[in-house]
């Protein structure tokens, strides 16, 4: 059994500039959600897709947007980066949305300059 | 919206001391609370699930237990050592979102 797996580590962008963070869930785990942690403190809760639909948002704007494939992948899109979208970007799986722990990866840390 | 707290922020015991690790709530309507721990620069890893219809979960020296009535959940490590030093976050999970609180960051000292 792999690991959920997030692609790549590190990042540095220029603002305003768009970003593609990639994430790779355990097989079998139809539900995946992302995060956005600052440092020091939690990770704060982006979205979540169920069966490669969006079904969960939390208090992030539209250019905030993903997708999740049929090959348990999914992606985060960042649209119009500002200096504040620096932070970890965690990704996690699960078997489902309410019964199951979360798996996470180690996450891709975004600097944006 | 859901609120989450974690008290105290940070914690250092000598090793072999038991402790306990607070995490409040503000909205009751969860389906589960789950603990993780993250070490620095990482992810986080699962430690207990509890659903919202049990009273507690153990796993091994880990024992964490769900009060919703009064939205409260305590993490309660016993025996502790220096590797469990680390950040503890509580999190839960309501409908189609999840939110998690600031962390306790734990030093467990030889």
């Amino acid at each position: 059994e792999t690991g959920v797996t997030q692609s790549p580590t590190h990042l540095i962008k220029t603002r305003g500039q768009q970003v593609t963070l990639r994430c790779s869930s355990q097989s079998g785990h139809n539900t995946v959600s992302w995060y956005q942690q600052a440092l020091g403190q939690g990770p704060q809760f982006i979205f979540q897709y169920y069966r490669e639909e969006e079904n969960g948002r939390g208090n992030f704007p539209p250019r905030f947007s993903g997708l999740q494939f049929p090959n348990y992948s999914s992606e985060l899109n960042v649209n119009a980066l500002e200096l504040d979208d620096s932070a970890l970007y965690l990704c996690a799986s699960s078997l489902d949305q309410y019964n199951s722990p979360l798996h996470f990866g180690n996450g891709t840390r975004l600097t944006v300059t | 919206k859901q609120e989450v707290t974690q008290i105290p922020a940070a914690l250092s015991v000598p090793e072999g001391e038991n402790l306990v690790l607070n995490c409040s709530f503000t909205d009751s309507a969860i389906y589960n609370l789950q603990w993780f721990r993250q070490d620095p620069g990482k992810g986080l890893t699962s430690l207990l699930l509890i659903q919202s219809s049990q009273r507690e979960q153990t796993s091994g020296r880990l024992n964490a237990s769900l009060d919703k009535s009064s939205g409260r959940s305590t993490l309660y490590i016993a025996a502790s050592q220096p590797g469990d030093s680390a950040t503890y976050l509580c999190a839960g999970t309501g409908a189609n979102n999840l939110f998690f609180g600031t962390g306790t960051r734990l030093t467990v000292i030889p």
